[in-house]
């Protein structure tokens, strides 16, 4: 069956450091990928995109990295903040529906 | 722009009965889609429309779940009868298009079934 896992349920690092959050999945062949970040009480809200054909995307101190051989995407924040606490949530299309994995909550510690 | 809106906020209702939700999609967003959230899980997708069509609502129990999008625009959401384990915060979303492009989300109706 297709599984999209996020590496845990929780991540805790602090201010400053990098976070790295990783999405695996299975038997799903993706034309792109997509990470949005959920705050508590609120719906998701988009960040990157990266497509199949593309291995890196930035923007400002995010990165995410796109692997179709290991199945799997990881999203780096550098330089983290205390605001950049959230959960995080990445999503696949199948069939140009978005399925979303559980999500990872990230908190920032000062 | 506007965002997606949706409406309650929030809904209290017991098991058995119904009750519907309403998402007002971004203008011009051709693709609108409902997801239930439940408490510490990632949002599943109940039904996609195109236009107002529907492209894909295997996840969706339609024993007592539907769902309409007239026009193209609006949608309606419609549980009934509800059960406990239908509790959870449902989102609507919309994207200018189907497939690789980003989603734009509501704020979300939280139900509680009692």
């Amino acid at each position: 069956s297709q599984k999209i896992e996020q590496n845990s349920e929780a991540l805790n690092i602090q201010e400053g450091k990098t976070a790295t959050l990783t999405c695996n999945y299975t038997n799903y062949s993706p034309a792109y990928l997509q990470w949005y970040r959920q705050d508590p009480g609120r719906g998701p809200v988009f960040l990157l995109l990266i497509r199949e054909n593309e291995k890196e995307k930035r923007k400002e101190r995010l990165k995410v990295t796109f692997d179709t051989t290991l199945k799997q995407s990881l999203f780096h924040i550098t330089a983290s903040q205390p605001a950049d606490s959230a959960t995080y949530l990445c999503a696949l299309d199948k069939d140009n529906d978005m399925r979303f994995g559980a999500g990872t909550r990230l908190t920032v510690k000062p | 722009e506007a965002g997606v809106a949706q409406s309650p906020r929030y809904k209290i209702i017991e098991k058995r009965q119904s009750v519907a939700f309403w998402c007002n999609p971004i203008s011009g967003h051709a693709t609108l889609y409902w997801y239930q959230q439940i408490l510490g899980q990632g949002p599943k997708l109940l039904i996609q429309f195109q236009n107002n069509g529907v492209v894909d609502d295997s996840q969706l129990p339609k024993d007592r779940f539907s769902a309409e999008r007239l026009k193209g625009v609006d949608s309606t959401l419609k549980i009934q009868p509800a059960k406990l384990e239908d509790s959870a915060v449902y989102l609507c979303a919309s994207s200018l298009r189907e497939g690789m492009t980003e989603a734009f989300f509501g704020q979300g109706t939280r139900l509680t079934v009692v």
